[in-house]
């Protein structure tokens, strides 16, 4: 079963705008991590935020947590048509072996 | 260059037959993971390794064998294939399981089973 699930499925923007992506999963974590996928390649690690963080920066994105609400956001600021690219979230439980499990994912579309 | 290549990139091979997807990292990376792709389903963990000869399974290993005789190479094993195993398949590494260290993956195999 899926642990993360981000909403939107989908988003389209034009370059120059922010996205925003969140993710929401259903137990107890031990960190939250944020990849991105390209059309026919394999993920790329983008960030990894701790259960006992709030907030964390990589250049252009910022990752919130929220361990209460058991949901995070992923937020691309200035984004570029490069940016363009599925967007995973992926968890690993408080308990047990430290594997990641992933969510479905959103289709970011950043027209120029 | 250091990094994770997986083989063959596509494979087409018929309901029943026996096929075996490649991974293989230079990193010397003491986790492995098999994972599959599917619409609608994300990423779902077959297998995964914590060192060379310790595997175990993950969400959906029934129908998969895997081996790690060496830390390297970790070789996922469709013993008699199904279209229901018709996916995209991705391997990745990583230094000490989800924990603490990113996993890094190869760019997958599409195998089509007909």
């Amino acid at each position: 079963s899926q642990q993360g699930e981000e909403d939107p499925q989908a988003l389209s923007i034009q370059e120059g705008e922010n996205a925003t992506m969140n993710c929401s999963y259903k137990t107890s974590i031990n960190n939250l991590q944020w990849y991105r996928q390209n059309s026919g390649r394999g993920l790329v690690h983008l960030i990894l935020i701790r259960s006992n963080e709030r907030e964390k920066h990589s250049g252009r994105l910022r990752v919130t947590l929220d361990t209460s609400k058991k949901s995070s956001s992923l937020l691309i600021t200035a984004s570029r048509a490069a940016d363009t690219a599925s967007y995973f979230c992926a968890t690993v439980s408080a308990t047990g072996f430290q594997k990641l499990v992933f969510g479905t994912g959103t289709r970011l579309l950043v027209s120029p | 260059d250091a990094g994770i290549t997986q083989s063959p990139r596509y494979k087409i091979t018929e309901t029943g037959r026996q096929v075996t997807l490649m991974c293989h990292q230079t990193w010397s990376h003491s986790y492995m993971f098999w994972y599959r792709q599917d619409l609608g389903h994300g990423l779902r963990l077959i297998y995964y390794s914590a060192a060379a000869d310790i595997t175990d399974k993950g969400e959906v290993p029934d129908g998969y064998v895997v081996s790690r005789s060496k830390t390297e190479n970790f070789p996922l094993t469709l013993e008699s294939a199904t279209r229901s195993q018709t996916s995209v398949y991705f391997c990745a590494s990583s230094e000490s399981g989800g924990a603490g260290s990113p996993l890094h993956f190869g760019n997958g195999t599409r195998l089509t089973v007909t």
